[in-house]
């Protein structure tokens, strides 16, 4: 099973601001990751795809880059409603696997 | 504009049964697989199981293998997971999600609401 690692557990950034969220797999897993966004009471969003894949609609502040076993996740400028959780997901094996989540709070 | 609809949730008892639903609309049902995540409370996220557009097919996560049954009918637009032999640690919210394609892999694109489920005496 690939073990799927993000870092920073939790991230303190103001309105405004630029947030980086890293993702790190065990294993390459080429480009087949992908990024979830959830909010709590809410299902996860799907926010990229192919690690750099903007979803349907997804404003253009969101951007992920990487491939293999490292990738990133970074908001340009955050709005009030990116304060969420963030999950990293790879679907390049089975069993699908998720990372821990980063919450990204405000600060 | 994709729906996915879960129902069936709700409380059991340890080595009870539940069989949730998820009822799907407004995509080709029949042409995509389709996957059950769970999520415990305050927790992340667990692939639960996929099965094939034709549900010819499913695969489970080690977890829940031999206690857990993933079918479709396709006629429906509906999916099933029959749930024996529940743990405590099935507790959680169960998520309906339809598969998409990248490159010839499939990944969770559009998520249901989810339903709840409850393992305890």
């Amino acid at each position: 099973e690939i073990v799927m690692t993000q870092s920073p557990a939790t991230l303190s950034v103001s309105p405004g601001e630029r947030a980086t969220l890293s993702c790190r797999a065990s294993q390459s897993v080429s480009s087949n990751l992908a990024w979830y966004q959830q909010t709590p009471g809410q299902a996860p969003r799907l926010l990229i795809y192919g690690a750099s894949t903007r979803a349907t609609g997804l404003p253009a502040r969101f951007s992920g880059s990487g491939s293999g076993t490292e990738f990133t996740l970074t908001i340009s400028s955050l709005q009030s409603e990116d304060f969420a959780v963030y999950y990293c997901q790879q679907f390049n094996n089975w069993p699908w696997t998720f990372g821990q989540g980063t919450k990204v709070e405000i600060k | 504009e994709v729906q996915l609809l879960e129902s069936g949730g709700g409380l059991v008892q340890p080595g009870g049964s539940l069989r949730l639903s998820c009822a799907a609309s407004g995509f080709t049902f029949n042409s995509y697989a389709m996957s059950w995540v769970r999520q415990a409370p305050g927790k992340g996220l667990e692939w639960v199981s996929t099965i094939s557009d034709s549900g010819g097919s499913a695969y489970y996560a080690d977890s829940v293998k031999g206690r857990f049954t993933f079918s479709r009918d396709n006629s429906k637009n509906t999916l099933y997971l029959q749930m024996n032999s529940l743990r405590a640690e099935d507790t959680a919210v169960y998520y309906c999600a339809k598969a998409e394609r990248f490159a010839g892999y499939s990944f969770p694109g559009n998520w249901g609401q989810g339903t709840l489920v409850t393992v305890s005496s």
